[in-house]
This record gives C-alpha cells, sequence and structure tokens, in this order.
C-alpha cells in the first residue's frame, strides 16, 4: 500500500526566504505526483503536476521535481512572501490501476513578514 | 466554469441521523472522487467513479456510508446512520485524464462540506 510522509510538519520562515518542503513515497510505481495548497478552512487548490516521465515542473516562483527511483519530491518556494503561508499538500496517483490520490499529512508553512 | 460545486458547505447534525452530501462535477469530466480529511488521518480516499460507475470502493469505512452517480452532473455521499467520529470535511473532486502514454490528470476539489456529528 503506497504511503506519502511529508517532511517537515510545520515550518516557519522570514519572508524572502527560498526554502523547500519534501515529499516522500513508499512505491515508486506512481503515474504522477501533485502539489496542492490548503488554506485554512478552504478547499484544495492544485499547483503543480509532475507526470511519471518528467524530472520537475515549474510555475513561478514555484518548482517541483520528481525523483521516482528514489521515491522524493521536493516542492521549491523562492522569495517566499506572507501570501504564502498555507498547508501544502503531496499527493500521488499509484500504478495498479488505482486512480484516487494518496496524500501525505502537509507542510503547514507560516511566512514572518 | 463554476468548478466543482458542493453542498452543503457545513452540516451540524445529531448522532443517528442521516446525512447527504451533494457534488456537482466539472463539466465534461469523467472521473469524480470523494475523500475525507480528518486531523489524524489527513486525506484519504473513500470512493470514485469513472463514467457514472463506481470503480473502487474500498476506502468507504462503513456499510453506513454510501455513495452514488446517478449522472454525469451529479453524486451524492450519504451516511446513514451518522456518528460522531463520522465528522470530518468532505471532498469531492472531479478530473479528466488526456490520452497518452502517461496519465495526464488533475484533480480539481470543491470547498468541502464541514460535517459535525453531535
Amino acid at each position: 500500500k503506497q504511503e506519502v510522509t511529508q517532511i517537515p510538519a510545520a515550518l516557519s520562515v522570514p519572508e524572502g526566504e527560498n526554502l523547500v518542503l519534501n515529499c516522500s513515497f513508499t512505491d515508486s510505481a506512481i503515474y504522477n505526483l501533485q502539489w496542492f495548497r490548503q488554506d485554512p478552512g478552504k478547499g484544495l487548490t492544485s499547483l503543480l503536476l509532475i507526470q511519471s516521465s518528467q524530472r520537475e515542473q515549474t510555475s513561478g516562483r514555484l518548482n517541483a521535481s520528481l525523483d521516482k527511483s528514489s521515491g522524493r519530491s521536493t516542492l521549491y518556494i523562492a522569495a517566499s512572501q506572507p501570501g504564502d503561508s498555507a498547508t501544502y499538500l503531496c499527493a500521488v496517483i499509484s500504478g495498479g490501476g488505482a486512480d484516487g490520490l494518496t496524500f501525505g499529512k502537509g507542510t503547514h508553512l507560516i511566512i514572518q513578514p | 466554469d463554476a468548478g466543482v460545486i458542493q453542498s452543503p458547505r457545513h452540516e451540524v447534525t445529531e448522532m443517528g441521523q442521516e446525512v447527504t452530501l451533494r457534488c456537482k462535477p466539472i463539466s465534461g469530466h469523467d472521473y469524480l472522487f470523494w475523500y475525507r480529511q480528518t486531523m489524524m488521518r489527513g486525506l484519504e480516499l473513500l470512493i470514485y467513479f469513472n463514467n457514472n460507475v463506481p470503480i473502487d470502493d474500498s476506502g468507504m469505512p462503513e456499510d453506513r456510508f454510501s455513495a452514488k452517480m446517478p449522472n454525469a452532473s451529479f453524486s451524492t455521499l450519504k451516511i446513514q446512520p451518522s456518528e460522531p467520529r463520522d465528522s470530518a470535511v468532505y471532498f469531492c473532486a472531479s478530473s479528466f485524464i488526456k490520452a497518452g502514454p502517461s496519465r495526464e490528470e488533475t484533480q480539481y476539489f470543491g470547498p468541502g462540506t464541514r460535517l459535525l456529528v453531535l
């Protein structure tokens, strides 16, 4: 059974810093990996999707990488801003015909003004 | 497009009552997913449909939970009877899988239904 782990569980950094969020998964046979953002009391917003054949995806100040063989992904946030404060969730779609996402428990990020 | 629509947004009920959560997926999407989020367990897949047909319901916790998708634009998740441990946020998501060698699928989530069972 696929398991997704995110480290750290919480992170607080001053505004302007670059930061890295980590995600690991136990079964490397994934179809794709998706990073989401969740604001308090809100739904999930998809940030980046990396297909199994890709190594990275970029959107603005966000860059996500994928290393399938080692079961790892990172989300890099450049020049962090207070508006980046949220919970970031990593999720994978695994092989074997399962189409639902398996989620990590998230990293709660606070950017201090 | 309005995105995935869920109703109600909040539901407070008493133990033993029936609860029905509703979802309207994005038009044209052929996959619909129900997830549950709790502090202890995070986000978990309950069930998903493809072209209105349930594909995998192994995540449904008990027989008290049931889900239907009578047409491409509507799905329900029902809990009967409800229990306090069912209190959680229930999310509906939909997606459209593009043809190709790898799965090009982004799941779009609704705002969720916050359920409190007293």
